[in-house]
């Protein structure tokens, strides 16, 4: 099926470092999500954007939804060994309730 | 429950024969979606419900695959004659409703079934 294009696909980072990640499409989506999926659960929402342009933070994570519609990125600043795990973007086509997950990106983070 | 549950969580099967997964939404939840996620992928959208309807099966990878609700709750995914490639995790998601365009309501995600075709 379909998938958007993410990267990086894994990181290792040290404990307090910040992070980025983004995603890419050749398709233009009216929605943005960013999930984390930890081993065995079920993807957990962490923000959803709307606007393209739009800038949304929640707590240390922040995502953006990029001007073009066709990409958003995410960051977490000072890391911290719980925010290890799977973080996927999620786009949603105009027009269709379908949503398009990313290929992930895996982040382990160095204690 | 306060969340989505999906059972069984592992299913180990024959190829060739059929399974059926279940997921059972939040309850009022009038939004439902089942993706697959293949080992160290994202989700692949199957297919989703707007009450007991289901108004874009385009997800659905063949004709071995169908899924139905019922009472606005419950709904199963069906594999019939389960091939090698089936193996993965089906994840059910739920929301109050569907939106297109406008804002999306939450989908909260149940644990997913590991399906394992021997």
């Amino acid at each position: 099926g379909q998938q958007l294009n993410q990267s990086p696909q894994s990181m290792f980072i040290q404990e307090g470092e910040d992070v980025s990640m983004n995603c890419t499409s050749s398709s233009i989506f009216n929605t943005w999500l960013w999930y984390k999926q930890d081993p065995g659960e079920g993807p957990v929402l962490l923000i959803a954007l709307y606007k393209a342009g739009e800038l949304t933070s929640n707590g240390r994570l922040t995502a953006q939804f990029g001007i073009t519609r066709k990409d958003s990125f995410l960051n977490i600043s000072a890391s911290i060994p719980s925010d290890v795990g799977i973080y996927f973007c999620a786009g949603q086509l105009g027009g269709t309730y379908k949503y398009i997950f990313g290929t992930g990106t895996r982040l382990k983070v160095l204690a | 429950g306060a969340g989505v549950s999906q059972s069984p969580s592992n299913k180990v099967t024959e190829k060739g024969k059929d399974v059926e997964l279940r997921c059972d939404p939040i309850s009022g939840h009038t939004a439902l979606y089942w993706y697959r996620q293949r080992l160290g992928q994202g989700l692949e959208f199957l297919i989703y419900f707007q009450g007991n309807s289901a108004p874009d099966k385009s997800g659905l990878p063949s004709d071995r695959f169908s899924a139905e609700r019922t009472g606005e709750s419950v709904s199963t995914l069906t594999i019939q004659r389960t091939q090698q490639e089936d193996s993965a995790v089906y994840l059910c998601a739920s929301s109050l409703r569907v939106s297109s365009g406008g804002r999306t309501d939450t989908q909260y995600f149940g644990p997913g079934t590991r399906l394992t075709v021997l």
